[in-house]
């Protein structure tokens, strides 16, 4: 299994606290992408990350941020959390561009937002 | 733009006989395309991935794939099935002009029955 670690894994927490979730590898891997898994709509693109300091937005950006200051570590935060931010997060990793490529998916987390 | 559409959500099979599962693409780049896995509780695994060679991909667990242009599909098979591959399988897609991102369908879950 590719060394991607995700924290916390399970998390329940209240509407309008901030929430930071983290994604570590250890494969030295350029690109990092953090995913929310919805029933109904496969997964989506929250943030990727293409180097250190690099980010970019996804498709369903709105209410996160990210940084990564070092290679290994890529961190999402909800800035307010909101009851639609309820989810399964994923955090994944490629080697190079994923147009051609492997991504590696970490273990998720289940974020829970009352 | 990129699209795809698993064409079912549920699947069900017996152990032993074969499987299908259904995905069309919509891509204005020559695409990749890319089957993945997830049994419960996990991350994604890559079963297989098509990136213009040739044009039957065989993949792991003895699934393969079929791109064809002229239907824009890359439907899943396996010949038969068995309980282990009970799971949820993503099709995905990504060209040039989608970036450093791949657009996931809804995802078909695959029941094996004895």
């Amino acid at each position: 299994d590719a060394g991607i670690t995700q924290s916390p894994r399970h998390k329940v927490t209240e509407t309008g606290t901030p929430v930071t979730l983290r994604c570590h590898q250890t494969e030295n891997h350029r690109y990092m992408y953090w995913y929310r898994q919805d029933p109904g709509h496969g997964l989506r693109l929250i943030h990727y990350s293409y180097g250190v300091k690099d980010t970019d937005k996804g498709e369903v950006s709105d209410g996160y941020s990210v940084s990564r200051s070092k290679t290994e570590d890529f961190l999402l935060t909800l800035e307010s959390a909101t009851s639609s931010q309820t989810s399964v997060y994923f955090c994944a990793i490629s080697e190079s561009d994923p147009w051609s490529n492997e991504q590696f998916f970490g273990p998720g987390t289940r974020l829970t937002v009352l | 733009a990129q699209s795809v559409t698993q064409l079912d959500s549920h699947v069900s099979v017996s152990e032993g006989t074969p499987v299908l599962l259904r995905c069309n693409y919509s891509s204005s780049y020559s695409p990749s395309l890319f089957w993945y896995v997830q049994h419960p509780n996990k991350g994604l695994q890559l079963l297989l991935k098509y990136t213009s060679a040739a044009t039957l991909v065989k993949g792991i667990n003895g699934f393969e794939a079929e791109f064809k242009k002229s239907e824009t599909s890359f439907h899943l098979t396996k010949p038969s099935a068995h309980m282990s591959d009970a799971a949820e399988y993503f099709c995905v897609v990504s060209d040039r002009g989608g970036g450093n991102k791949l657009t996931f369908g809804t995802g078909t879950q695959l029941k094996v029955e004895l």
